[in-house]
């Protein structure tokens, strides 16, 4: 079946750093990806998302870029801020489901 | 607007009881979803709706069963609880298939 992962479970990023979470899929038939973003209690919370027919989509201090070639999604987070320490999911859409990444937690250290 | 919300936040369960999750939006979305969240992973999906009356296996449905008779509401039953079923429980909506989906709060559920 299709998986789709992460390459580090945990990430320590300095205050004001840029960080960079990667995921890869083995299926190359998804049509769109989104990354969440989960806080401690929380439910995900969509941050972004990109379609197959782009390789990069910029919102606000975050990108995502998608390189179909090697199946790799990343997400960058610019000037990283205390409040982005959460864990973060990668998600693809095969067929009617997503099937999610097992998360990379990052934490911001001052 | 509330967005998403279920009950209850905490619950737990006896090997062999039965409960019922619940889950409502009011967002008018199409498309609602149940997963499970095990320590450390990715969520799976238990099941999902395309609207009211229609509903659909998902990743991990076994041991659970779900009905959607309106637009808002997507209740999850588990019937005959198992120590296997722990684990914390999110529901989902979203406004079409290849559109993000806003998750609740989740239900966390022990089976002792």
């Amino acid at each position: 079946g299709e998986s789709v992962g992460l390459h580090l479970p945990t990430l320590s990023v300095q205050e004001g750093d840029n960080s960079i979470i990667n995921c890869a899929y083995s299926n190359s038939a998804s049509d769109y990806f989104i990354w969440y973003k989960q806080e401690s209690g929380k439910g995900p919370q969509f941050i972004i998302d990109i379609r197959s027919n782009m390789d990069k989509r910029q919102g606000q201090r975050v990108t995502v870029l998608l390189n179909k070639t090697v199946k790799h999604l990343s997400l960058q987070i610019a000037a990283t801020q205390p409040g982005d320490s959460a864990v973060y999911f990668c998600a693809g859409l095969y067929g009617q489901n997503f099937v999610f990444g097992p998360g990379t937690r990052l934490s911001v250290l001052p | 607007n509330a967005g998403v919300t279920q009950t209850p936040k905490f619950r737990i369960l006896k090997i062999g009881q039965s409960m019922t999750l619940q889950c409502a939006q009011d967002m008018n979305h199409n498309y609602m979803y149940w997963y499970r969240q095990d320590p450390g992973m990715g969520l799976k999906l238990i099941y999902y709706s395309v609207g009211a009356g229609i509903t659909d296996k998902g990743e991990v449905p076994n041991g659970y069963n779900v009905s959607r008779s309106t637009t808002e509401d997507f209740p999850l039953r588990l019937e005959l609880a198992a120590p296997s079923q722990t684990s914390v429980y999110f529901c989902a909506s979203s406004i079409g298939q290849v559109r993000d989906q806003y998750f609740g709060p989740g239900t966390r559920l022990t089976v002792t």
